[in-house]
């Protein structure tokens, strides 16, 4: 079952914050978060696996609620380099990743 | 370390045709994954391997498409016919231990426009 993400799109200027969101109606083991930049490939973020836990890369930070099956991707003091899509995935059963729409942010100067 | 080859990049075919995408995952990486991502939405799991074997191929259109992972390395997926629905970018992807879980590296994609 397919994860929601929210916002759907996101307009920032660098230096900005921003919050991405995700949820699931089933119950979640683990959230993924992947970055996708315009005609290139998904790229790997980070893996949260516990309840409350918080991960980073670079000055992007996650946490994981599991009781309210819900993630957020936290992008502080954004930079130019962050424009991309963002997607959440959730694994299925047979522990392949079903993905979110994504949310579209544009980091302006 | 090599990533995941996709071959072609790109593909321009008429309705009806077949067309083959390829992929040689990343050296030891077991799980091999084939998404289809249409514009503008995220990517959508067609099948998945596990080494030479199918282990999830449930949103696969299997009247027209089908996949192959002989000797479980490179892996094939071929389109006969085309439709116009089917223009979007393919991706394989193979999985890579992380903690306690697995992580994805993705291919370059193959784009394919059906016209």
């Amino acid at each position: 079952q397919q994860p929601v993400q929210s916002p759907q799109a996101v307009i920032l200027r660098e230096g900005e914050d921003a919050v991405i969101n995700c949820s699931s109606s089933k119950a979640l083991y683990s959230v993924h978060w992947y970055r996708q930049k315009h005609g290139e490939a998904p790229v790997f973020l980070m893996i949260l696996l516990k309840g409350g836990e918080q991960k980073g890369h670079e000055k992007i930070s996650a946490s994981f609620n599991e009781k309210k099956q819900q993630s957020s991707l936290y992008l502080t003091a954004s930079q130019l380099s962050y424009s991309g899509t963002y997607f959440c995935g959730t694994l299925n059963s047979g522990y392949a990743l079903n993905f979110g729409k994504g949310t579209s942010l544009l980091v302006t100067p | 370390e090599a990533g995941v080859a996709q071959s072609p990049r790109y593909k321009i075919i008429e309705k009806r045709q077949s067309v083959a995408f390829w992929c040689n995952p990343i050296s030891g990486h077991a799980t091999l994954y084939w998404y289809q991502q249409i514009l503008g939405q995220g990517p959508k799991l067609l099948i998945q391997f596990q080494n030479n074997g199918v282990v999830d191929d449930s949103q696969l259109p299997k009247d027209r498409f089908s996949a192959e992972r002989l000797k479980g390395v490179d892996s094939t997926l071929k389109i006969q016919p085309a439709k116009l629905e089917d223009s979007a970018v393919y991706l394989c992807a193979s999985s890579f231990k992380y903690n306690l879980s697995y992580g994805y590296t993705f291919g370059s994609g193959t784009r394919l426009t059906v016209v």
